[in-house]
């Protein structure tokens, strides 16, 4: 097992920009969900993706979008940042329809400046 | 959106005590998990729990479904300072085991040696 990781590990932008985060998903794990972390709070769920499609959305802006590729790695894509898009940025992959065995990799944080 | 109430939101105990924090929801929840938070890191999993009235145990932690569904409860006895850490509770609405899951905002936990 490789487990989650996720890339980079930390990044800085500038408001107004563009970011992409990726993440890997352990092996065999084909459901893929990003939550965002604000410093301070609990995990909020942004998104979910299984086969490569949207499964599942939170209440975040279309500005926040994301891919899962074949082999089920995924990026999370965050338009137009805003400074309250700080954050730490985790990645969570599971099993299809067992999701309270998911692992979760070890974040981006990003910050907007 | 759905919220988990945890409290407290910070403990600081000496190494030896026992340690209790619990959530609170005001709504039905089918799943309960307790995770945990080093610096740096993503959440881990400690327990799940299932069923309502459920009790179960990983070593020195012990975590309780309750009856009415709407809370849980995680203990840790005899404390050690590698317990130091942010616990979050956090709970999965639906049953398909795909939902999203809402956490708490979590209890900052320090040990005293």
């Amino acid at each position: 097992e490789t487990g989650v990781t996720q890339s980079p590990t930390h990044l800085i932008k500038t408001r107004g920009q563009q970011v992409t985060l990726r993440c890997s998903s352990q092996s065999g794990h084909n459901t893929v969900s990003w939550y965002q972390q604000a410093l301070g709070q609990g995990p909020q769920f942004i998104f979910q993706y299984y086969r490569e499609e949207e499964n599942g959305r939170g209440n975040f802006p279309p500005r926040f979008s994301g891919l899962q590729f074949p082999n089920y790695s995924s990026e999370l894509n965050v338009n137009a940042l805003e400074l309250d898009d700080s954050a730490l940025y985790l990645c969570a992959s599971s099993p299809r329809g067992r999701g309270t065995e998911a692992f979760f990799g070890q974040g981006t944080r990003l910050t907007v400046v | 959106g759905q919220q988990l109430n945890q409290s407290p939101q910070s403990m600081f105990i000496q190494e030896g005590e026992d340690v209790s924090m619990n959530c609170t929801s005001s709504s039905i929840f089918n799943t309960w998990l307790w995770y945990k938070q080093d610096p740096g890191e993503g959440p881990v999993l400690l327990i799940a729990l299932y069923k309502a009235g459920e009790l179960t145990s990983n070593g020195r932690l012990t975590a309780q479904f309750g009856i009415t569904r709407k809370d849980s409860f995680l203990n840790i006895s005899a404390s050690i300072p590698s317990d130091v850490g942010i616990y979050f509770c956090a709970g999965q609405l639906g049953n398909s085991g795909n939902t999203p899951l809402v956490f708490g905002k979590g209890t900052r936990l320090s040990v005293i040696a």
